[in-house]
């Protein structure tokens, strides 16, 4: 089973706007509703930041959220902040025999 | 507080074995659903192993099938990640991650595994 792929790394200003995009295919992203969104920062274990694809659990900032169109899930930061720079992966459950796959990650930089 | 604790990292041979622990608290640890995942030095994480609730369900990576071994004691909080025939690529920091509805909730800090002679 291959990651998912994400860009490797995505920039903005504070206060602006930022994707990043989750490429699957039908046997993972396209075929559940089962995506997740975690935010790593380094040497720091990750935090889940959205799940089932646009649900953010208690205490992560209505700023992220989280959306999919067939194989691609897509994780959007509105208003970035300086606290947001940190590494993103993307898991989608992709079955009983792959159970989950993770992707590439990709860095956020607040300019 | 959710807290996951892992344990039982550090240098091992390659062809050698570790087990590694994760010591579970703040929730009802023998109702959730616990994963392995690693991530190998500045790469991304990979999925190892799933153990469901009870330990009667078990899944594992390819990568890792035949080799290593999940297993959970709910009496101690705890579970574990037996590694035998360690190789140069299985290096890298474990992680121990709760496992709520097809996606993990929480992580611990993770234990660092490096597999060299």
């Amino acid at each position: 089973q291959s990651a998912l792929t994400q860009p490797r790394s995505v920039s903005g200003s504070p206060g602006q706007s930022v994707t990043i995009s989750c490429t699957g295919t039908s046997n993972d992203v396209g075929g559940y509703n089962c995506v997740s969104w975690y935010q790593q920062h380094p040497g720091k274990a990750p935090k889940l930041m959205i799940y089932d694809v646009s649900k953010r659990p208690s205490g992560v900032p209505d700023r992220f959220s989280g959306s999919k169109s067939g194989n691609t899930a897509s994780l959007t930061i509105s208003g970035l902040q300086a606290e947001d720079e940190a590494d993103y992966f993307c898991c989608s459950y992709a079955g009983s025999y792959t159970f989950e796959v993770f992707g590439t990650g990709t860095k956020v930089t607040v300019l | 507080e959710v807290q996951l604790v892992e344990s039982g990292g550090g240098l091992v041979q390659p062809g050698g074995s570790l087990r590694l622990s994760c010591a579970a608290s703040g929730f009802t640890f023998s109702s959730y659903e616990m994963n392995w995942v690693r991530q190998a030095p500045g790469k991304g994480l990979e999925w190892v192993s799933y153990i469901s609730s009870s330990g009667s369900t078990i899944f594992y990576a390819d990568s890792v099938k035949g080799r290593f071994t999940i297993s959970r004691d709910n009496a101690k909080n705890s579970m574990y990640l037996q590694m035998n025939s360690l190789r140069a690529e299985d290096t890298a920091v474990y992680y121990c991650a709760r496992y709520v509805g097809y996606n993990v909730d929480y992580w611990g800090q993770g234990t660092l595994v490096t597999v060299s002679s």
